[in-house]
């Protein structure tokens, strides 16, 4: 069945850091790729999504390129934010469900 | 972006008794609403899907007789845990999808439940 692999946290950040968190999956077909955040007490959020291979999310300054031929889709922000503090969860969507398979949730926590 | 709440927030309750949990789209129709179980550090797993008028379409291994879901409007299904046990203490999310939204989901606060 359709899977998704992120790097586990937490994560401990200064501001104006680099952040990556890897993700990579395993479905058949041509899933939809997706980063949720979860700021804390609020429910999860659509960050960004990827429909199609090569295809780049972006938003926020976060981005993530669908990369088929490495089943990846690694979320990467050049400079962070104390805001930036939150749960992100990779997740897919199969190319014939509806369904969302969630990844298990990497803290970034972001210091001044 | 559309607005799902849940209630309550968290709740403590006996072992044996049953708790019912809302989930409400606020400002748009849910045609189907998702409901979802998160254990601590774990991915969130789906535990159910319920189209409005319909009964709910629930995942392998999850017991249909124990979390009962009711989605009677367009705006409001509720999860009930029944006769709950302390292992059925967890993190409780529910989402909602509008009418051709695809794979657009809405996600609610979630509940934190505990059973003592």
């Amino acid at each position: 069945g359709d899977s998704v692999t992120q790097m586990e946290g937490p994560v401990t950040l200064s501001e104006e850091a680099f952040l990556t968190i890897n993700c990579t999956y395993t479905a058949t077909g041509y899933p939809s790729l997706f980063w949720y955040v979860q700021y804390p007490g609020e429910g999860l959020q659509l960050l960004l999504k990827a429909t199609k291979a090569d295809d780049k999310g972006s938003n926020k300054g976060f981005e993530a390129t669908y990369r088929k031929e490495t089943t990846s889709f690694h979320l990467e922000k050049g400079s962070v934010q104390v805001s930036d503090s939150a749960v992100y969860f990779c997740a897919l969507r199969g190319s014939n469900d509806y369904k969302l398979s969630f990844g298990a949730g990497t803290t970034v926590t972001v210091r001044a | 972006g559309a607005v799902v709440s849940q209630h309550p927030s968290r709740v403590i309750c006996k072992s044996g008794t049953s708790v019912k949990i809302e989930c409400r789209s606020l400002d748009f129709q849910a045609t189907t609403m998702f409901w979802y179980r998160q254990f601590p550090k774990k991915s969130l797993m789906l535990m159910a899907t319920s189209n409005e008028g319909s009964k709910a379409t629930y995942e392998q291994g999850v017991e249909k007789d124990k979390f009962l879901i009711n989605h009677a409007s367009l705006t409001l299904s509720t999860l009930t845990v029944t006769s709950a046990h302390p292992e059925d203490s967890s993190f409780y999310i529910c989402s909602a999808r509008g009418r051709g939204w695809q794979e657009t989901q809405y996600f609610g606060p979630g509940t934190r439940l505990l059973v003592l």
